[in-house]
């Protein structure tokens, strides 16, 4: 079974330009997560979609980041301007949803820098 | 507001050891679950092991077992005969199933160093 993919592995750019990170889940998972990793911390949750719905996206900084999952399947999550404080690591997840465990699988993440 | 606290910065084991790795952790919720997973240095956040609140029974997948202390409010993670591969960091996680939805809060991580 494959596992969650992410692309691109990574992505340098100068600020205040704009940038896309895409994920597609293990198939049959309702719930994806996009999370921000800064160095040295642990993943902090940005956004959580079940199916195409966005149950929780009060992390998200409004004014320069959007994502969408349009089928529910796979997603984009956009920075536009990104600013220096952008560098991090930008994790997604899926899980099946529907309560119980609903453990949480992770892709390998996608490292922006910006110049 | 639900909390994960991990202590130790870094941890270092000698191969074919066993190690511990400290996770308290601050919920109000009585329903919750709690999640180790590893990240090597490649990124990728590897799941390992998962305890309810309310099971009876720590939990164990093979070299890994939870030491799961609930009046003490601790989910410590027990890594047997290490090898050289779990060189990685190691972030304890919560979820609870009240309020917030259900999502995963992370601690800081620990770096485990396995040393030949």
């Amino acid at each position: 079974e494959a596992g969650v993919v992410q692309s691109p592995r990574y992505k340098i750019i100068e600020k205040k330009q704009p940038v896309a990170f895409w994920c597609n889940p293990i198939s049959g998972h309702n719930t994806l997560y996009w999370y921000l990793q800064n160095l040295g911390q642990g993943p902090e949750l940005l956004i959580r979609y079940e199916n195409e719905e966005a149950v929780d996206d009060s992390q998200l900084p409004k004014d320069r980041f959007s994502a969408e999952r349009l089928k529910g399947v796979d997603s984009t999550l956009k920075i536009q301007p990104a600013e220096l404080g952008d560098s991090a690591v930008y994790l997604c997840a899926s899980s099946p949803g529907g309560g119980g465990t609903d453990t949480q699988y992770f892709g390998p993440g996608t490292r922006l820098t910006v110049l | 507001a639900q909390k994960i606290t991990q202590t130790q910065p870094g941890m270092f084991v000698q191969e074919k050891e066993a190690v511990t790795l400290d996770c308290t952790y601050d919920t109000s919720d009585p329903s919750y679950g709690l999640f180790w997973y590893k990240q090597p240095s490649s990124g990728e956040m590897i799941f390992l092991i998962y305890q309810g609140s309310y099971d009876q029974q720590n939990a164990t997948e093979g070299r890994y077992s939870l030491n799961f202390q609930k009046a003490r409010k601790s989910a410590n993670l027990v890594i047997s005969a290490s090898q050289l591969g779990d060189s990685a960091m190691y972030f304890c996680a919560m979820r609870d199933y009240g309020g917030s939805q259900g999502n995963l809060i992370f601690g800081k991580g620990t770096k485990l160093s396995v040393k030949p």
